[in-house]
């Protein structure tokens, strides 16, 4: 099992605030790392698939950047909405291994 | 609309019963995966499987066992439920193991009593 630690592991953000989570995970054996939302009674959903160093992805008001070299992955909402209060999961893929590594997940409340 | 579906939402079952958890997909997925989530621990990988009739062993198999047939459906067995086995289970699959987005079902609720 790799460790794969997110925090903090919750925060409470008025709306309109922007903030970020961090995902860390081993440096080596990289393979690819992924952000998911889950929503409360509903399943998780992609946010981003990244593979490379450097690799900086975009959705919406959503955005992370990947440095693998040390082993940390940010996620920034900018802007913060009630609608984005779900809980936040980053997971480690390893070369050599055939399945994701999950961390604890960031739980997010945006206050109205 | 892509999908992953878990046939129930939620289920409650008696210490000792067998107990099956279906899944189904209707991407064509080679892999799919059987996870349960539980408060503090995150997602734990019990059994995954990347073509029909393969499967391996993910952290927690013990307990368990899974079965895939066909392509599509991935069912996840209790043998003998017992009450440490109440817990969130989510089914997933991926056209590649790593390095392509997972779909994941509603998720199951299941409580043993």
């Amino acid at each position: 099992i790799l460790n794969v630690e997110q925090s903090p592991q919750s925060l409470h953000v008025q709306e309109g605030d922007s903030t970020n989570f961090t995902c860390s995970f081993p440096s080596s054996n990289f393979y690819a790392l992924h952000w998911y939302r889950w929503e409360t009674a509903k399943s998780p959903e992609a946010l981003f698939v990244m593979t490379l160093n450097g690799d900086e992805k975009k959705k919406g008001r959503i955005s992370a950047t990947l440095n693998t070299k040390e082993g940390y992955s940010y996620l920034y909402i900018k802007g913060s909405q009630p609608e984005d209060s779900a809980t936040y999961l980053c997971a480690f893929g390893a070369a050599g291994a055939n399945n994701l590594f999950f961390g604890t997940g960031t739980r997010l409340t945006v206050i109205p | 609309d892509v999908k992953v579906t878990q046939s129930s939402r939620y289920l409650v079952k008696r210490t000792g019963e067998k107990v099956f958890l279906e899944c189904v997909q209707d991407m064509d997925h080679e892999n799919m995966f059987w996870y349960r989530q539980d408060p503090g621990l995150g997602l734990r990988l019990i059994y995954f499987s990347y073509d029909v009739k393969m499967k391996e062993k993910g952290d927690i198999p013990e307990g368990y066992s899974v079965s895939r047939e066909k392509k599509e459906r991935f069912s996840l067995i209790l043998e003998s439920a017992s009450t440490n086995q109440t817990s969130m289970y989510l089914c997933a699959s991926s056209l590649q193991p790593r390095g392509t987005e997972a779909f994941f079902g509603q998720g199951t609720r299941l409580t043993v009593v």
